[in-house]
């Protein structure tokens, strides 16, 4: 079975311009979360969906952020303007079932530069 | 909402020896203990969980336990290895909620 897909891997970009990561979840699984990892602040969540639904986007940072999922498929983050302090790995990860034990399966992460 | 606290930040242990991360939680609700793992430069990965009902959970060389009363979870790493040299992060979820709270991740060196 293929396992959470990120890309890119790797995103260097510069001030103030629009980054968009996405992640593919793994297939049949309905929710869908949204981390960012930083030396500072540790694992971070931003949001997650549950059937394509934003169901909690209180660790979104700012309106810069926003997170869409359009399919069960398919989910995009998006920073525009990026700042320098949004470097950071960005992960995506995945679970099904209901109730609170679930095990989330982590993509590869996608590591963002600003400069 | 749940808060999770991790110790040690960091910890150092010679290979062969033992090393243990202990964690506690806020809400006695909480019901899932998984704990990750994370190598440098990798993505967290699920290395063994505990539920409620469950005092102890061992798997080859790791081993969680879980205190209920008190509120607080361990992972014990028996013979560590230079492999076992990670970030480690414990995490707790209960039934009225559909995400993990995570600790603050304890890096664990294991010196050859």
């Amino acid at each position: 079975d293929a396992g959470v897909i990120q890309s890119p891997r790797h995103e260097v970009t510069e001030m103030g311009q629009e980054v968009t990561l996405r992640c593919k979840p793994i297939s049949g699984h309905d929710y869908l979360f949204w981390y960012r990892q930083t030396m500072m602040r540790g694992l971070e969540l931003l949001i997650y969906f549950n059937n394509n639904v934003p169901i909690d986007d209180s660790g979104m940072p700012e309106d810069r952020f926003s997170a869409k999922m359009p399919n069960a498929s398919f989910s995009t983050l998006k920073i525009q303007p990026s700042e320098p302090r949004d470097s950071a790995v960005y992960f995506c990860a995945s679970s099904s079932g209901t109730g609170g034990m679930k095990t989330q399966y982590f993509g590869p992460g996608t590591r963002l530069l600003v400069l | 909402g749940e808060n999770v606290e991790q110790h040690p930040s960091t910890l150092s242990v010679q290979e062969g020896d033992s090393a243990v991360i202990k964690c506690t939680y806020s809400d006695s609700a909480s019901n899932y203990f998984p704990w990750y793992k994370q190598e440098l430069g990798k993505r967290p990965q699920l290395i063994i969980d505990i539920r409620s009902n469950v005092g102890e959970k061992k798997d080859q060389r790791i081993a969680v336990t879980l205190n209920k009363t008190a509120k607080h979870f361990s992972l014990h790493i028996t013979e560590t290895q230079p492999e076992d040299s990670a970030v480690y992060f414990c995490a707790a979820s209960n039934p009225g909620a559909n995400n993990l709270f995570f600790g603050t991740g304890t890096r664990l060196t294991v010196i050859p």
